[in-house]
């Protein structure tokens, strides 16, 4: 149990157009889901936390304009990369946090998006 | 803010060997909870353990255990009997009531 899921796990897309990424829990409910950003051969950094039906909060230094989240429902968040730029190319990586049964604040991760901005 | 730092970028062990990894963190909450992921070429992050602040009793799972010291806001995870499926980066992190914060992380080979 507890799987998240992430489409597409790779994307390559011209500079100025926008991508969107899906998050989905496949097994459960999730309150909260979080998107990461992960460049080659570093941590895991935290983009934004978004709650279903409400309004994501963004990190500092997060440019909430050009990274939009929307978390339409208990299982479903997207994050859309508007007008992408070679510099937005990186690993996304998402997490939920299961509504019931969760303990110990646990997430759960997706397998990761793969984007390459030409 | 709360910061996890691991000082190993990297370390190598043999195979069935035992290994340690360091995990330092600054908090001034008393209730949290730390966790060891690992992660292999395929980038899906893999939960190895957990511990919740509040219990003493350091966290166990078959081959790996970790030595969590409160007041010294430690929390460093032993591999024992290393397999070559070991070898990843691997995740220390925190987290208390929403977001999770990781280290930036220790690379591990495991050499046959």
């Amino acid at each position: 149990g507890a799987v998240v899921s992430q489409h597409p796990s790779w994307v390559i897309c011209k500079s100025g157009t926008s991508v969107k990424i899906e998050c989905r829990s496949l097994d459960f409910q999730a309150t909260t889901m979080f998107w990461y950003r992960q460049f080659p051969k570093q941590s895991l950094m935290l983009m934004a936390t978004s709650n279903e039906g409400s309004k994501a909060t963004y990190e500092q230094g997060v440019e909430k304009d050009k990274f939009l989240i929307n978390h339409a429902s208990l299982t479903l968040s997207t994050l859309t990369v508007t007008s992408a730029h070679p510099e937005d190319s990186s690993f996304y990586i998402c997490s939920a946090r299961p509504l019931l049964g969760g303990y110990y604040n646990e997430q759960f991760f997706g397998p990761g998006t793969r984007l390459t901005v030409l | 803010a709360q910061t996890v730092t691991q000082s190993q970028p990297e370390m190598s062990v043999q195979e069935a060997e035992t290994v340690t990894l360091s995990c330092t963190y600054d908090t001034s909450e008393s209730d949290y909870y730390l966790f060891w992921y690992k992660q292999p070429p395929s980038r899906q992050m893999i939960l190895v353990i957990r511990q919740e602040a509040y219990k003493q009793q350091n966290a166990t799972e078959n081959r790996f255990s970790v030595n969590f010291q409160k007041a010294a806001k430690s929390f460093s995870l032993k591999i024992s009997d290393s397999q070559l499926g070991d070898a990843a980066m691997y995740f220390c992190a925190y987290t208390r009531d929403n977001d999770m914060r990781f280290g930036a992380g220790t690379r591990l080979t495991v050499k046959p």
